[in-house]
């Protein structure tokens, strides 16, 4: 059974760079595209990016480029970094096992991690 | 983007009805290459990640229950629980995945009458 558990700082100040980790067990990390996601009352859910174990990476245009995803395939882990980060960008956090290609549905999930960005 | 809107916001149903979502696309997620419709959709329970139930628009993950369909093509889309049961008391989600970037719905709040 595929499982994805993430971690990451949940208080960060305006400015700050926002940093989570997701841990990929129970199936392959080949073979399809691990994404972050993000739901906040006032958006809903947003894509924000997508990468591959071979560190191949798609992000979702309105994050401005402050988005940066990778991968450490030694260990099935990979990475958020969210630069600039405003009261906007508080939500909770995903990752997903994106399945499919062209284009993806999310057929696992982590847990959620509720980031809080406040002065 | 696409725009993916549902319908209604909120859906009360009593034990063992009907409830029917609709979803939306801005834009056809038909791919003519493969006549599949590139939309899926979720059921998000309080304090859960969302739960995968169908995809290609009709196909239901393993698992999910029969009483759940998918239906539709092109712009619209429709979830179905032909029976409501107290466990499917959730906020359901549409998401178009046939262009980047994939967006979903605004969410459809199913509780019970």
């Amino acid at each position: 059974q595929v499982q994805l558990q993430q971690w990451g700082a949940g208080l960060l100040k305006p400015s700050e760079t926002l940093s989570l980790t997701c841990a990929v067990s129970g199936g392959s990390f080949r073979g399809f595209f691990w994404n972050w996601i993000r739901q906040s009352p006032g958006k809903g859910l947003e894509w924000i990016g997508e990468i591959n174990h071979s560190g191949s990476t798609n992000y979702n245009p309105s994050l401005d480029g402050r988005v940066t995803i990778s991968a450490d395939t030694s260990k099935n882990h990979f990475s958020l970094k969210l630069s600039s980060v405003t009261a906007a960008d508080t939500a909770v956090y995903y990752c997903a096992r994106g399945f499919g290609r062209p284009g993806v549905y999310f057929d696992y999930w982590g847990q959620g991690t509720l980031v809080t960005v406040s002065s | 983007d696409i725009v993916m809107t549902q319908s209604p916001d909120s859906l009360p149903v009593s034990l063992g009805e009907r409830a029917t979502i609709n979803c939306t696309s801005s834009e056809s997620v038909l791919h003519s290459s493969n006549n599949l419709n590139y939309l899926a959709w979720y059921q998000q329970k309080l304090g859960q990640p969302p739960k995968l139930l169908i995809y290609w628009a009709s196909t239901r993950q393993s698992g999910v229950p029969d009483r759940l369909s998918g239906s539709g093509s092109g712009t619209d889309f429709t979830l179905t629980i032909s029976s409501l049961q107290a466990e499917d008391v959730a906020v359901y989600y549409c998401q178009q995945y046939y262009s980047a970037p994939s967006t979903f719905g605004q969410g459809t709040r199913l509780e019970i009458k």
